[in-house]
Order: C-alpha cells, then structure tokens, then sequence
C-alpha cells in the first residue's frame, strides 16, 4: 500500500522568508497530491493539490512542485506571514483504495 | 458552515463505556469517510461508506468499534469499552463533488477517555 513520508517534522522560519516542507511516496501509480493546513483545535482544510500531468502547480504564495520520477513532492511557501503558523500535512491516494494516506506533518512556525 | 456536522464535538468519558459519534453531511454525498487524528499525527483512515454500503474497514479499526450509515445521508461511529488509547479527534469527511481525490473535513469530535 501507499506509505507517505514527510520532512521536516518543524520548521521555524523568520517572517517574510520561504519555507519549505517535503513529501516522499511509494506508490508509482499515485496521481494525486494534495496539501492540508490545520491550525490548532481546527479540521485539515484543503490549501492547494496537484495532479501527475503537471509538475508545478501555483496559488498566490503557495506552490507545489512534483518530481513522479523521484516520487516526492513539496510545498513551497513565500514570504511567509505569522498566519502561515500552523501544522501543514500532504497526503496521497491509495490505489485500489478509495482513500488518502497522510504523511506525520509539519508544524511551521513563523517568528515575527 | 463545514458542510458536515459532527456531534458532539467533545466528548469526555470514562474508560469502560461506549461513546458514539454522529456525522451530518449538509447535502447528499455518495461516499462518507471516518478518520481518526491523534496528538501529533496525520489523520488515519479507518471506514468508508458508498451509500449505506460499508466497503473498507482499516485494521485500525477493532472489533470494539462498528460504524453505520443506515440510509446514505448520516453516519454513526460507536466505540463500545473504550480505552485511553481511544482516545483522539473522530473525523468525517466526504469527496468534493467534481474534484477527484479531494477530501472536506467536518471539525472532528475529540473523545478524551480517562
């Protein structure tokens, strides 16, 4: 089955730089790879995804890029804002599944 | 508004008793999911339903705990003797409509077995 692996497990980054967080996949035939946000006592919400035709999907700060040959795929965020502070989780679906596997998350603190 | 209502929202019990969990979605959906989300981890699927039919169950997912959708539209999640390592957020969640793969979560009910 799908096992997800995601890096760093903290990140804590000064206002206004870039952050960085890290997905690995097994599965080859995954095609979908989405990125959730949960700030604290809150549900994960969809902030971006992207599928395995593209290799780099954009949304204001955010982005993803998708290696499939590597079988990892990043978020990417910009000048970051004390907002971004909060637990960021990818995911992948399991084939044959109808489910999404979550990597352990990362917890992104930004200091102002 | 979630689109999915989960109830309660916090539940504090007692080692030993049954607790269950109930998951409104606000419109129909064809497929409903239960994750659980301890401390410090990602959530972790346990059931999902395609109508009132329950197709997969995670071995996570013990003889202690059953889950039902009795009609296609609410959900019910028991866990029956509960322990501590019960405890964690219960979350349901259902696919968007037209976005593949895509799960929208409701705001999770938090058991607390003490």
């Amino acid at each position: 089955g799908e096992n997800v692996e995601q890096h760093p497990s903290t990140l804590s980054v000064q206002e206004g730089d870039s952050a960085v967080i890290k997905c690995t996949y097994s599965d080859s035939a995954s095609n979908y790879f989405p990125w959730y946000k949960q700030e604290l006592g809150k549900r994960p919400q969809l902030i971006i995804d992207i599928r395995s035709n593209v290799g780099e999907k954009k949304d204001q700060r955010i982005a993803v890029t998708l290696n499939k040959t590597a079988k990892h795929f990043s978020l990417h965020i910009t000048e970051t804002q004390p907002e971004d502070s909060a637990v960021y989780f990818c995911a992948a679906p399991r084939q044959g599944a109808q489910k999404l596997v979550f990597g352990q998350g990362t917890r992104l603190t930004i200091n102002p | 508004d979630t689109g999915v209502s989960q109830n309660p929202r916090h539940k504090i019990t007692k080692r030993g008793q049954n607790v269950t969990f109930r998951c409104d979605p606000i419109s129909e959906h064809n497929r409903l999911y239960w994750y659980r989300q301890t401390l410090g981890q990602g959530p972790e699927f346990l059931t999902y339903f395609q109508n009132e039919a329950q197709l997969e169950k995670s071995r996570l997912l013990s003889d202690r705990f059953s889950a039902e959708r009795p009609k296609g539209s609410f959900s019910t999640l028991e866990i029956q003797r509960t322990e501590q390592g019960d405890s964690a957020m219960y979350l349901c969640a259902y696919p968007r409509p037209l976005l593949t793969g895509e799960l929208f979560f409701g705001e999770g009910s938090r058991l607390t077995v003490l």
